[in-house]
């Protein structure tokens, strides 16, 4: 079955600057990355997502981008603010029943 | 409009007790999926419905956890004798199942399940 790996599972920054998580898969049936945003205690909301036919997808301070050749895929946050802060878990799709794979989370903290 | 509504919200159980999880999908939604989460891991999927029917249900750990969703709205996760390594989040999410919009998964808040 599928398997994505997640990197850094902490990451801390200054207000303003850009964050940047990674990821890996490994099925190379998978056609769909989306990104989450869980806060604590929350459920898990999407963010921003990207399909295999796609290099490159923006939305305002979040960027994603995707190497299907390499299998893997990131997560930008440019000017990062405080509200920011929270976990993000990548995942990844594919075949017909489109059941997502999780990786295991990155706690970004954005400091003031 | 509303999204997918979870209950109860928090759960605390004995070990050896049965529990009923309800999942209350967004209108119009064919899919439905269950997942656990673990303190500090990600979501880990359980199973998946498409209308009444479960069309993947190899997530589900062993035959103490059943799902149902009888009339392809609705639907309950049902553990028997449950087990503190049972405690967890339980999610559920649903998709449209159609256009370009099939993928997209909204979850719920989850209900916490504490086993003591």
């Amino acid at each position: 079955g599928e398997n994505v790996e997640q990197h850094p599972s902490t990451l801390s920054v200054q207000e303003g600057d850009s964050a940047v998580i990674k990821c890996t898969y490994s099925d190379s049936a998978s056609n769909y990355f989306p990104w989450y945003k869980q806060e604590l205690g929350k459920r898990p909301q999407l963010i921003i997502d990207i399909r295999s036919n796609v290099g490159e997808k923006k939305d305002q301070r979040i960027a994603v981008t995707l190497n299907k050749t390499a299998k893997h895929f990131s997560l930008h946050i440019t000017e990062t603010q405080p509200e920011d802060s929270a976990v993000y878990f990548c995942a990844a799709s594919g075949g017909s029943n489109y059941k997502l794979t999780f990786g295991k989370g990155t706690l970004l903290t954005v400091n003031p | 409009g509303a999204g997918v509504s979870q209950t109860p919200s928090n759960k605390v159980t004995e070990k050896g007790k049965y529990v009923e999880l309800r999942c209350d999908p967004i209108s119009g939604h064919t899919a439905l999926y269950w997942y656990r989460q673990s303190l500090g891991q990600g979501p880990e999927f359980l199973i998946y419905f498409q209308g009444t029917g479960a069309a993947d249900d190899s997530g589900l750990p062993n035959d103490r956890f059943f799902a149902v969703r009888p009339e392809g709205s609705v639907s309950t996760l049902k553990i028997q004798r449950t087990e503190r390594g049972d405690s967890a989040v339980y999610l559920c999410a649903s998709s449209l199942s159609r256009g370009q919009a099939k993928n997209i998964q909204y979850f719920g808040a989850g209900t916490r399940l504490s086993v003591l």
